[in-house]
């Protein structure tokens, strides 16, 4: 019940294309459920976060679709770069703060 | 400046030696953390401290022990290391616990090597 599922595993996309990762997840008591981007050789940084009460947020080209019913939410990047190659992964926590993570998805763009 | 950061960069040791990773934020956070990311990449968390007292201790082995003399630093101890536990361990720190949404802030992270 503690996990969040990702996919796919790995992701190739052609610049100027949207790239799309998913999660899904199980436990109805997570309320807040961010989205992390890992460069080779770094700590995750946040890239964006939603809550429940909202189905979508959207910052820059970057998107988050949120599914209640589904327990289930995406990522979307339009306009895809190179520079977006890097792993990301998806997130969900309770009021204790703990973040449980998905298992991670490589992207990698191609001029 | 650097938020959070961690020292050594690199560690490689022997089986059965003891080490320590050192993290210190200059964020002001009152809330730090330990994560483990194993070679597929997969990111749990090991301990989270609050205003230097523990409040989040996963199913860790007791030989990893985190101590955190201040609010800005948060050590990690690792007693009679195996081959498992190489991995690159991240310090993290957010504003606050127990009100989800607090964004974590991660070091640059310690890969540990156990030979």
């Amino acid at each position: 019940q503690q996990q969040v599922k990702q996919s796919p595993q790995s992701l190739i996309v052609q610049k100027g294309g949207i790239s799309i990762i998913n999660c899904a997840y199980e436990n109805t008591a997570f309320d807040y459920f961010p989205w992390y981007q890992q460069f080779p050789g770094k700590g995750p940084a946040l890239l964006i976060a939603i809550r429940p009460d909202v189905s979508e947020k959207k910052e820059g080209r970057f998107t988050i679709s949120f599914n209640k019913s589904a327990k289930q939410f995406s990522l979307h990047i339009m306009d895809s770069q190179p520079g977006d190659s890097a792993t990301y992964f998806c997130a969900a926590s309770m009021a204790a703060d703990k973040l449980i993570f998905g298992t991670g998805t490589r992207l990698q763009v191609f001029p | 400046d650097t938020a959070v950061s961690q020292t050594p960069k690199y560690l490689v040791t022997q089986m059965g030696n003891d080490k320590s990773i050192k993290c210190e934020q200059n964020l002001g956070h009152d809330t730090m953390y330990w994560y483990k990311q194993d070679s597929k990449k997969f990111l749990k968390i090991m301990f989270s401290y609050n205003n230097k007292e523990l409040i989040i201790n996963e199913t860790v082995p007791n030989r990893f022990s985190p101590k955190s003399p201040d609010k800005a630093h948060l050590n990690l101890h690792i007693n009679s290391l195996e081959l498992g536990d190489s991995a690159v361990y991240f310090c993290a720190s957010s504003q606050a616990s127990g009100r989800a949404g607090n964004e974590q802030f991660f070091g640059p992270g310690t890969r540990l090597t156990v030979l």
